[in-house]
């Protein structure tokens, strides 16, 4: 067990709502990630919070935006939900000494919420 | 041409093979290279952490980098039908977003 929490663990949505997906982070642990995982795919970099504020994003529209909060948990928000967000949604945490991260900055996942956009 | 490339297999053992599982990869500032094993429906688990090139050893797992030919490795000795499950490789520059391969599924047949 990573001790990584996500809730919640099944979503279903129609396509244009909105979603809130949340993470509990490792306790002590400054920086959460989170990544899309399609079926069949490695998990592509969706953006990572560090202390708070948005420490770098890939390639993913502002439609999907994040927050993290002091108590180590974070969320995720997905608007105008499309067919091809459906997908497995993996946050993870970890404790980096700086925005650059570096040597010993390991990412422990959380179990996921899957997501199915109808 | 995608960052990271690993076959997807399904990759078929007995138990008690030796299976060898790669990834290749194209940028060259890439530093940090993991293996992570996924069971089906679960997050993935960090098994192997390694910096730059070189071996590294845990147990059964043994993992490689020739980052001379930008070419990672994961052994795994003895294996059993517990470790069937996709493995996914993964690496970053030391920034911390991870870039992984697609997952390469394992199946040890008892």
């Amino acid at each position: 067990e990573t001790g990584v929490t996500q809730s919640p663990t099944h979503l279903i949505k129609t396509r244009g709502q909105q979603v809130t997906l949340r993470c509990s982070s490792q306790s002590g642990h400054n920086t959460v990630s989170w990544y899309q995982q399609a079926l069949g795919q490695g998990p592509q970099f969706i953006f990572q919070y560090y202390r708070e504020e948005e420490n770098g994003r890939g390639n993913f529209p502002p439609r999907f935006s994040g927050l993290q909060f002091p108590n180590y948990s974070s969320e995720l928000n997905v608007n105008a939900l499309e067919l091809d967000d459906s997908a497995l949604y993996l946050c993870a945490s970890s404790l980096s000494w700086g925005t650059s991260g570096g040597a010993g900055d390991t990412q422990y996942f959380g179990p996921g919420t899957r997501l199915t956009v109808l | 041409q995608k960052e990271v490339e690993q076959d997807p297999g399904p990759l078929s053992v007995p138990e008690g093979a030796i299976v060898s599982l790669n990834c290749t990869y194209s940028n060259s500032a890439f530093q940090y290279f993991m293996w992570y094993r996924q069971y089906s429906r679960k997050g993935p688990e960090l098994l192997m952490y390694t910096y730059s090139s070189g071996n590294k050893e845990d147990g059964r797992f043994t993992a490689q980098v020739d980052k001379s030919s930008k070419y990672i490795s994961l052994f795994i000795r003895d294996s059993q039908p517990s470790d069937s499950a996709t493995y996914l490789c993964a690496m970053n520059t030391g920034f911390q977003k991870l870039v992984f391969g697609t997952g390469t599924r394992l199946l040890v047949s008892p």
